[in-house]
């Protein structure tokens, strides 16, 4: 069964500091794994694609890494700020043109 | 439009009431999928429409539940008879293909069933 799980489901802060959030998945056929950001009230907007021969990306604060022998992908934000508190979703494109979305992780800073 | 519109924004119903909401796609955009998203809670696969093939309608709950697209172009998803559980929001997504390319989500529908 393709699945997306994902931990911690809710994290909280401080301004400032590092968090790194963690996706597990079993989806086959695999095309990519993208971390998505939503807002409360809004709609997802995509941070990250990870591809099956990349293992780290990096998007500003952002930083991705993907293992896929294991199907593991972690999220690490870096010097957190106030506008990273959302939910963080890790979201695999299956070839099969599937999109499976994990739960998300629900991310608080606090000042 | 530069991005994917959904409309309305919110919507209140009386249980038993039917709804459509509707999904504009980004211009261009073969692939269109509908989710929806309970308070609090991950996002839930409905339909996915992919240029004049046959829509795969495996994730819709029951049979009150419906889809329509005209081409590449405007959905509505229409649920019949509502209930309060399908209180949520209903977020439509477009992306340019099937093969994996980013879907872009539209800021939703929030439905609510009194």
């Amino acid at each position: 069964k393709n699945q997306v799980e994902q931990s911690p489901q809710s994290l909280i802060i401080l301004e400032g500091k590092n968090c790194t959030l963690q996706c597990n998945y079993t989806v086959s056929p695999f095309s990519n794994l993208r971390w998505y950001k939503q807002d409360t009230g809004r709609g997802p907007v995509s941070l990250t694609i990870m591809t099956f021969s990349e293992n780290t990306k990096s998007n500003g604060r952002y930083t991705a890494t993907l293992d896929a022998d294991t199907k593991q992908s972690s999220l690490h934000i870096t010097a957190s700020q106030l506008s990273d508190s959302a939910s963080y979703i890790c979201v695999v494109y299956s070839s099969a043109s599937k999109i499976i979305f994990g739960s998300g992780t629900r991310l608080s800073i606090r000042p | 439009g530069a991005g994917v519109s959904q409309s309305p924004s919110n919507k209140v119903t009386e249980k038993g009431k039917d709804v459509e909401l509707r999904c504009d796609p980004i211009s261009g955009h073969t692939a269109l999928y509908w989710y929806r998203q309970r308070l609090g809670q991950g996002l839930e696969f409905l339909i996915y429409f992919q240029g004049n093939s046959a829509p795969d309608k495996s994730g819709l709950p029951s049979d009150r539940f419906s889809a329509e697209r005209t081409g590449e172009s405007v959905s509505t998803l229409t649920i019949q008879r509502t209930q309060q559980e399908d209180s949520a929001v209903y977020l439509c997504a477009s992306s340019t293909s099937w093969t994996g390319t980013e879907a872009f989500f539209g800021q939703g529908t929030r439905l609510t069933v009194v």
